[in-house]
């Protein structure tokens, strides 16, 4: 069983900011097999990114991903109010790491 | 549009029973797989059930395991979760998810998610 880390667990950060979110994994995810979500307070989750850097359908470009093995980042440009929620990533075929909630200042 | 409306949640006792449901729309519904999730309050998310396009193949999390069952009727676009034996810790946020499509694998990540039906296990 893969176990997933995430860090940092909150991030505060000024509109326009750029935000860095780690996603380990305990062992290797095959070929970028990971996923991104965000939840925006009081919403369902919704899908970011698949395949460890391809965006979904209607995400904005300032959310990209990377990463390949154990060790996955999500990336947000430039940091808007609507934002602010929580984050998990999932390996395929897995459940969801803790998730990273993101506010601002 | 990809829609997913679940419903039959509630306020159930421990030991009871509750069947939730999902209507799909928006997509040819019998190509595709479909899981349940759910959410605790103030929780992370936990996947707690899978069944491929045709229904043959089903996962379950170890925590549901002999007590939930997920079905579909490709006929009506429907997706279920049969859950019994209730308990507290069952309590939670549902939400019903399409899987998406890689090649060779059917348990991949989640593409469109229902808003979510609030089962409350209490007496």
């Amino acid at each position: 069983e893969i176990v997933l880390t995430q860090s940092p667990g909150t991030l505060s950060l000024s509109p326009g900011e750029r935000a860095t979110l780690s996603c380990r994994a305990s062992q290797s995810v095959s070929s970028g097999y990971l996923a991104w979500y965000q939840q925006k307070p009081g919403q369902a989750p919704r899908l970011l990114i698949y395949g460890a850097s391809n965006r979904a359908t209607g995400i904005p470009d300032r959310f990209s991903g990377s990463g390949s093995g154990t060790d996955f980042t999500l990336t947000i440009r430039r940091l808007e109010p609507e934002d602010v929620g929580v984050y998990y990533c999932q390996p395929y075929g897995a459940s969801f790491g803790p998730g990273t909630k993101v506010d601002l200042k | 549009e990809v829609q997913l409306l679940e419903s039959g949640g509630g306020l159930v006792q421990p030991g009871g029973s509750l069947r939730l449901s999902c209507e799909a729309s928006g997509f040819t519904f019998a190509d595709k797989a479909m899981s349940w999730v759910r959410q605790a309050p103030g929780k992370g998310l936990e996947w707690v059930a899978a069944i491929t396009w045709s229904g043959v193949t089903t996962y379950y999390a170890d925590s549901v395991e002999g007590r939930f069952t997920i079905s579909r009727d490709n006929s009506d676009s429907a997706v279920y979760l049969q859950m019994t034996s209730l308990r507290a810790d069952d309590t939670a946020i549902y939400y019903c998810a399409r899987l998406g499509a890689v090649s060779g694998h059917w348990m991949v990540f989640f593409d469109y998610w229902g808003h979510g039906a609030l089962v409350t296990v209490s007496s």
